[in-house]
């Protein structure tokens, strides 16, 4: 079935190194995908969207990519600080239902 | 603005009771309104979508009867966990958009333990 899923569980990076969360999605008709960030014990919240007619959208200290050759997402976080430790999850618009893939946990060391 | 809240943040009950869990749009009118349920360390699963007015629509295997869905206006919704089992305990969250198609915005989660 229709599916949207991420490359890596995990991500640890440094303190102020930028950080990249990719995401691949598997129905080319979907047109409007978005990334959420969900702390522990919390709900998500949504961080940066984008539609299929763009390919960059960019945030304060996010950006969002999206190449729909590969049907790939990726959200960038620039100077990743400790707040922004938490799980990451991709989301496609089907039909007005949102599909969200596994979820990325990023770990920022001090 | 685009603030969704939940009541209980979390709630403990016996097996055979039922829960009721709200949902709540605080600044904008919710034409549609979700439930989502999540397990430890798994993603969201769509449970079901629920429009002003009238019944709500169920996602494949989640039963109906047991998980009662009412959106009595367009900032209120809410779901009754009806007698509820253990296995029933996980997180569940809510999300509302205001326009078909718009940018869904979450709740904080309730937290159920079924004892």
């Amino acid at each position: 079935g229709e599916s949207v899923g991420l490359h890596l569980p995990t991500l640890s990076v440094q303190e102020g190194d930028n950080s990249i969360i990719n995401c691949a999605y598997s129905n080319s008709a979907s047109d409007y995908f978005i990334w959420y960030k969900q702390e522990s014990g919390k709900g998500p919240q949504f961080i940066i969207d984008i539609r299929s007619n763009m390919d960059k959208r960019q945030g304060q200290r996010v950006t969002v990519l999206l190449n729909k050759t590969v049907k790939h997402l990726s959200l960038q976080i620039a100077a990743t600080q400790p707040g922004d430790s938490a799980v990451y999850f991709c989301a496609e618009n089907q039909g007005g239902k949102l599909i969200f893939g596994q979820g990325t946990e990023l770990s920022v060391k001090p | 603005g685009a603030v969704v809240s939940q009541h209980p943040s979390w709630v403990i009950c016996k097996s055979g009771t039922s829960v009721k869990i709200e949902c709540r749009s605080l600044d904008f009118q919710a034409t549609t309104m979700f439930w989502y349920r999540q397990f430890p360390k798994q993603s969201l699963m769509l449970m079901a979508t629920s429009n002003e007015g009238s019944k709500a629509t169920y996602e494949q295997g989640v039963e109906k009867d047991k998980f009662l869905i009412n959106h009595a206006s367009l900032t209120l919704s809410t779901l009754t966990v009806t007698s509820a089992h253990p296995e029933d305990s996980s997180f569940y969250i809510c999300s509302a958009e205001s326009g078909s198609g718009e940018t869904q915005y979450f709740g904080p989660g309730t937290r159920l333990l079924v004892l």
